[in-house]
């Protein structure tokens, strides 16, 4: 069975500080996908990053950068310099091929408050 | 750029009623999905629907839900008669053009239930 651990539940930083959200993830399957969603507290839910399982090459956007470590089955997610409006909480989510209906298993979230 | 939309944006109902919870998925998609997040708590999948029918279904999706696409544009979440356990946000989302794996997912802003 496929499961997404977030064990930071609650993140707190000034802003411009950077903040390393942390993801692992549990998989039998050795073809699947990660995903990165933000909840801004308007609820709705923003897509940030898909990873596939065979693109261990960590990626970069903006302020935001993503870690793809498979030996440790980790997909941490670092924002440089926060800002307030990264205020949010934020999913890591997977999906493989175990499900017919390419459905994805959320981890609990991250509550990341970025004060001013 | 298009969106899912769901409607209504808030639904308060009495314990007991049977409601329709409504999506409209990104036009060129195939697979649909509906997700649940009780308050403060992660996201839930529910059911997953392709080519008419539901793929996959979570535990949670018991004789009381039911989904449906009765006009090839939207696409229905019932739940037949209402426990203060429902209560929660409901997402809609759905799925790239040919349904592939690992394609993200695009949700709808949510529509927040509340049983009384």
């Amino acid at each position: 069975a496929q499961k997404v651990t977030q064990a930071q539940t609650e993140i707190s930083v000034v802003e411009k500080e950077d903040v390393t959200l942390d993801c692992v993830y549990e998989t039998r399957d050795t073809t699947y996908y990660l995903f990165w969603y933000k909840q801004p507290p308007s609820g709705e839910l923003v897509f940030l990053i898909r990873r596939n399982s065979f693109d261990e090459q960590n990626e970069i956007s903006g302020r935001y950068s993503w870690n793809f470590q498979k030996s440790t089955s980790s997909f941490n997610f670092t924002i440089t310099a926060s800002q307030v409006v990264d205020s949010a909480v934020y999913f890591c989510a997977l999906s493989d091929l175990n499900n017919a209906g390419n459905m994805l298993t959320f981890g609990g979230g991250t509550r990341l408050m970025v004060k001013p | 750029e298009p969106e899912v939309t769901q409607t209504p944006s808030h639904q308060v109902t009495q314990m007991g009623q049977e409601v329709i919870l409504r999506c409209v998925p990104i036009s060129n998609h195939l697979y649909f999905y509906w997700y649940r997040q009780i308050l403060g708590q992660k996201v839930e999948f529910l059911v997953s629907f392709y080519n008419n029918e539901i793929s996959e279904k979570s535990e949670i999706f018991d004789d009381q839900f039911s989904v449906e696409r009765p006009d090839g544009s939207n696409f229905t979440l019932k739940i037949r008669s209402t426990k203060l356990e429902d209560s929660a946000m409901y997402f809609c989302a759905s799925n790239s053009i040919l349904g592939q794996t690992g394609t993200e997912a695009f949700f709808g802003q949510g529509t927040r239930l509340t049983v009384v």
